[in-house]
């Protein structure tokens, strides 16, 4: 059973960077996509961008200026980095699988996320 | 962009059938999948490729997708049921969410 699980700090400065690690188990990271998503307090899920095991990413336009993610296939984890951050960028994040099937994506495997607060 | 579009709440009363609605243009072109999320926990796929039950998924759980809307249906519902459910697509290779239901059960 593939498990995910984020850590990294769970405050952050304003105009600071934050940064998360997702680490899987229970399966590799090759072959697949990875992603993140974030979740304000009280309100909808916002998908943030994915990478592959290959390195190549995809990320939402509204953030693309400040995100990078990356892959470390020696340890079996990817990580998020987001730049500049304000409070809007306060939420849970979670990581998840990407997984593929007949001609489509969905997200099949979720860490249980991890809280965020945009503080000085 | 993208946008998909959910009623903000949906009640239900307990054994009767619960439907949740999501509209994107042209949305039945799209594969749709869904998402059920409990208080305190992260989301859970329920539906995937519009109609597709992932393994452990209750058949009471159903999914259609047509013209401009997508429908999760939960038949017989339980309090169980109680979450916020998500429908989300690819728009190229970008990931979009609805803004969420809320399923109240009676």
């Amino acid at each position: 059973q593939v498990q995910l699980q984020e850590s990294g700090p769970g405050l952050v400065k304003p105009s600071e960077t934050l940064s998360l690690t997702c680490t899987v188990s229970g399966g590799s990271i090759s072959n697949f996509y990875w992603s993140w998503i974030r979740q304000p307090p009280g309100k909808g899920l916002e998908w943030i961008g994915y990478i592959h095991y290959s390195g190549s990413t995809s990320y939402i336009p509204s953030l693309k200026s400040r995100v990078t993610m990356s892959v470390d296939m020696s340890k079996n984890q990817f990580s998020l980095r987001l730049s500049s951050v304000t409070a809007a960028d306060t939420a849970m994040y979670y990581c998840a699988r990407r997984y593929y099937t007949s001609g489509t994506y969905f997200f099949d495997y979720w860490g249980q996320g991890t809280l965020v607060t945009v503080s000085s | 962009s993208y946008d998909l579009t959910q009623p903000l709440s949906v009640s239900v009363a307990l054994g009767q059938t619960a439907r949740i609605t999501c509209g994107g243009d042209s949305i039945g072109s799209k594969n749709v999948h869904w998402y059920q999320q409990k208080p305190g926990q992260a989301p859970v796929l329920v539906i995937c490729r519009d109609s597709h039950r992932p393994s452990g998924i209750p058949e009471r759980f159903s999914g259609s997708n047509s013209g401009n809307t997508a429908t999760l249906t939960i038949s017989r519902a339980q309090a169980g049921d109680e979450a916020d459910y998500y429908c989300q697509v690819w728009d190229s290779s970008t990931g979009v969410f609805g803004g969420g239901t809320k399923l109240t059960v009676l």
